[in-house]
């Protein structure tokens, strides 16, 4: 099973619409991340969680909300989809206890908003 | 500022030989780490090499080593023998903010290899 999952993985929506992308990892890691990914751009950090309890904005935290449910759970929440929120969602997770390592990707999530 | 910059939109190589990636990274945090990503037309990323700032030789995993050159801000990744394969695009990321407890990862707009038959 993969350590860090994604739900959905592709979905389809309009705009207006809320929607709510999930992430859950078996990892153990304490922090948790919200990246979003657009042709040309990169991977740009939206929300990062270093445990429960705290939670930052990134650099386009805008027309997102998070929620850290538990240590392992981690949503994303686009109140009112706009079709510029179309892109590649990935999560991630991290150990604060070994930053040599990598952070552990999700397979990511396909939004498009019509 | 771009932190990360990656100068490359593409690139092509013929298989078996090897090739240079560049970036280039901009902080003033004595302490960082570079790390290199690989995205396939899959689209999942993965990881494939780390190189910490007081690491003192290069890193190398298989394939792939990081041509570390503190003084000019560079981290170039260096595939050797690429295989057809390695076609995909490729992240180069900073993590900074390791002294103040806030460590997040910058990454770069990418460089997306083809690897010619």
């Amino acid at each position: 099973d993969a350590d860090v999952t994604q739900t959905p993985r592709n979905r389809i929506t309009k705009t207006g619409k809320r929607i709510m992308l999930e992430c859950s990892q078996t990892k153990g890691h304490d922090r948790m991340y919200w990246y979003r990914q657009d042709p040309g751009l990169g991977l740009r950090l939206i929300y990062y969680s270093f445990d429960v309890k705290d939670i930052n904005k990134g650099e386009i935290s805008d027309g997102y909300s998070v929620s850290r449910q538990a240590q392992a759970k981690f949503s994303l929440s686009l109140e009112s989809a706009i079709p510029n929120q179309t892109a590649l969602y990935f999560c991630a997770t991290s150990d604060r206890r070994r930053l040599q390592e990598t952070q552990y990707f999700g397979p990511g999530t396909r939004l498009l908003v019509l | 500022a771009q932190k990360i910059t990656q100068t490359q939109p593409g690139m092509f190589v013929q298989e078996k030989e090897a090739v240079t990636l560049d970036c280039t990274y901009d902080t003033s945090d004595p302490s960082y780490g570079l790390f290199w990503y690989k995205q396939p037309s899959s689209g999942e990323m993965i990881f494939l090499i780390y190189q910490g700032s007081y690491d003192q030789q290069n890193a190398t995993e298989g394939r792939y080593s990081l041509n570390f050159q503190k003084a000019r801000k560079s981290a170039n990744l260096v595939i050797s023998a690429s295989q057809l394969g390695d076609s995909a695009m490729y992240f180069c990321a900073m993590r900074e903010g390791s002294q103040g407890g806030s460590e997040k990862l910058v990454f770069g707009k990418g460089t997306k290899l083809t690897v010619n038959p």
